[in-house]
This record gives C-alpha cells, sequence and structure tokens, in this order.
C-alpha cells in the first residue's frame, strides 16, 4: 500500500504557456498532499501543502498565483505552473500523507515531473 | 521555524563497511524523523522513521539513533553494498502540519 503516482513524469513547454501535474495516491485516501520542488543535486524544497477541500498553504516565497494547487478529492490533487518561464524549470514533486502502512505523518513520493520550459 | 542540518554531504565508503549520517534539529517539539534514500532521477523513498518516543530503532542493515536532548539523530548502515549508493535525505516533522524539513542530503558512494 502506500502508491503515489505523478503525471506527466517530463513535459517540455514554451514560455508563457500553463502546465498542470497530477499527483494521485492510488490505494488509499490521502487527506493532505504536498507538493515540492528540488534542482539537480539539492535537497526537496517545500512549496505548498495542499488539503482536500480547501486552500493550499504555501510556503514564504512562493507565489500562489503563480503555482495553483487544487486538492479536489481524497486522491488527486493537482499543480498548475502558470505561465511557465525558463527559470521555473525543475523537477517538481508530490507526496501523500497517509497509508495503511507507517505513521500518520509518513509522507510517500510521487515520481516527480521534469518540467522544461524554453 | 524548524532548520535541519546534514553532514557530510558526500560520503564514500568501501564496500562491506559502516556509513553514519548525522542530522541536527532545530525545533524541540518536532517529534517525527524519517530518512529518505533517492536514486537519481527516481523518487525518494522511505527507509526508516523514527518517533521521538524512542531513542532507537533498527531494520536489518539499517538503523537510527535519536538524541532529543542534544536534538540530533542518525543514520547508520552496516555492511554497506554498491546498491546502498544514492543520496540521502533526514528529515524533522512540524508539529500540528504534517510537514516535512529536509536536511541537505548525503551522497553516499559505496565502492565494490
Amino acid at each position: 500500500g502506500a502508491v503515489v503516482s505523478q503525471h506527466p513524469s517530463r513535459v517540455i513547454c514554451k514560455s508563457g504557456t500553463s502546465v498542470k501535474i497530477e499527483c494521485r495516491s492510488l490505494d488509499f485516501q490521502a487527506t493532505t498532499m504536498f507538493w515540492y520542488r528540488q534542482f539537480p543535486k539539492k535537497s526537496l524544497m517545500l512549496m505548498a501543502t495542499s488539503n482536500e477541500g480547501s486552500k493550499a498553504t504555501y510556503e514564504q516565497g512562493v507565489e500562489k498565483d503563480k503555482f495553483l494547487i487544487n486538492h479536489a478529492s481524497l486522491t488527486l490533487s493537482t499543480l498548475t505552473v502558470t505561465s511557465a518561464h525558463p527559470e521555473d524549470s525543475s523537477f517538481y514533486i508530490c507526496s501523500a500523507r497517509g497509508g495503511r502502512q507507517g505513521a500518520r505523518e509518513t509522507q510517500y513520493f510521487g515520481p516527480g515531473t521534469r518540467l522544461l520550459v524554453l | 521555524g524548524e532548520n535541519v542540518e546534514q553532514h557530510p554531504s558526500t560520503l564514500s565508503v568501501q564496500e562491506g563497511d559502516s556509513a553514519v549520517i548525522k542530522c541536527t534539529y532545530s525545533d524541540s517539539a518536532s517529534n517525527y524523523f524519517p530518512w529518505y534514500k533517492q536514486e537519481l532521477g527516481k523518487r525518494p523513498q522511505l527507509i526508516i522513521d523514527i518517533r521521538s518516543n524512542v531513542g532507537e530503532k533498527k531494520d536489518q542493515r539499517i538503523a537510527v539513533t535519536l538524541n532529543k536532548t542534544a536534538k540530533h539523530f542518525s543514520l547508520h548502515i552496516t555492511e554497506t553494498q554498491p546498491e546502498d549508493s544514492a543520496v540521502y535525505f533526514c528529515a524533522a516533522s512540524i508539529p500540528r502540519t504534517g510537514k516535512l524539513i529536509f536536511g541537505q542530503g548525503t551522497t553516499l558512494q559505496v565502492k565494490p
């Protein structure tokens, strides 16, 4: 149990377009999902916390109008990078908290989405 | 807010040797400390975790120790194998939020 999927795995887009990334918990219900950004050879930087049925909570310095998060169901959260620019190119990873195994605080990660903005 | 420091940033050991990675945290209220292993281009995988009500936890070749007083915790890998080569991240929870704050990561290389 505790499998998290993410789609797409890789996306290339033109500057100015918007990109939507989906994060799904496949075998458990996740009331809370998290979105991270990871630069090459760097650590995971928390961008926002996504709670089902409510507005996302963004970390300091993360533009909420730039990174739109929707958590419409207990198994799906989406991150939309609006008007993407080359500096938005990165590895975006989601995680979901819950699952039958482990502590309730345990986060299980999706496989990540590599975004390249040209 | 919570801050997590991780050392060393890189670690190279011979196959069969032990590897130790150390982390310190700043918020004494943190009560959950997971360790993740991330291979290149892959997702972080939980390898072991510990809660603040225990001082040590072991799972085969992997163990984690926690010193609440000193606010530090360590990952111990014994009998290392080449497939243990990866980046390892420690993390500390922020109470009541579910958030995890990650350390900077340690690149472990196990030489055959």
